[in-house]
């Protein structure tokens, strides 16, 4: 699987938009880009994924490069509970490696009041 | 739908102990990944077992074993536990050959080793 590279952490105000970057330089044509995010001591929650096109659901939107190499993770309009760990991974499916996701350490959101 | 439940949620032992940790994934999914998770190393693959067969395999050492059942429930036994192996560990499931293999996580279950 690639590798991605996200900033450690990011501040975001409480009502405005999170922009969350990530680097996956090395993507594959077949590997899919997801997000989860991690509330302290949480399991991972699995917010959104997209394979080349802009994706968005009832969370966040997805927008991804044209090149594939970078995405970003949008949280419309951040409120005090968005704070948390966001993991990208970039994983490919229906191959015998699609149980196994590689996480990195992710970016700390803080949303402030 | 459900969501993916692991048992015990909390779980203290000894050194020298074993342990066995239950995940029942959502109802149709056939693959269960297993994830260990501590402050040090982060979040790490230990295994993946789809239709009772372990298809992948992460780089613990052998005292870390798993199984899946016909009903796609899995355990995971650590024996011999080590003080490094307090961590909170994570169960996922998927539902295979669909478009994507998303990966739903369960709450986890923390251990904790004396």
């Amino acid at each position: 699987d690639a590798k991605t590279t996200q900033p450690t952490s990011m501040d975001c105000a409480e009502g405005r938009a999170a922009n969350l970057p990530c680097n996956h330089s090395t993507i594959s044509g077949n590997e899919y880009v997801y997000w989860y995010r991690q509330i302290h001591s949480q399991g991972p929650q699995y917010i959104i994924h997209g394979l080349k096109n802009n994706e968005t659901n009832e969370m966040a939107s997805l927008i991804i490069t044209e090149d594939r190499k970078s995405s970003t993770l949008i949280l419309p309009h951040a409120t005090l509970r968005d704070t948390a760990v966001y993991y990208c991974i970039v994983r490919a499916s229906h191959n015998t490696n699609a149980g196994k996701s590689t996480f990195g350490d992710g970016t700390t959101l803080t949303v402030k009041p | 739908k459900a969501g993916v439940t692991q048992t015990p949620r909390y779980l203290i032992k000894t050194r020298g102990q074993q342990v066995t940790l239950s995940c029942s994934p959502i109802s149709g999914h056939r693959s269960v990944s297993w994830y260990q998770q501590t402050p040090g190393q982060g979040l790490q693959f230990l295994f993946e077992y789809f239709s009772e067969t372990q298809r992948n395999k992460g780089n613990f050492p052998g005292r870390f074993s798993g199984r899946q059942f016909s009903n796609s429930r899995s355990e995971m036994n650590v024996s011999t536990l080590e003080l490094g192996d307090s961590a909170l560990y994570l169960c996922a499931s998927s539902l295979p050959h669909q478009s994507t293999d998303t990966q739903y996580f369960g709450p986890g279950t923390r251990l904790t080793v004396l």
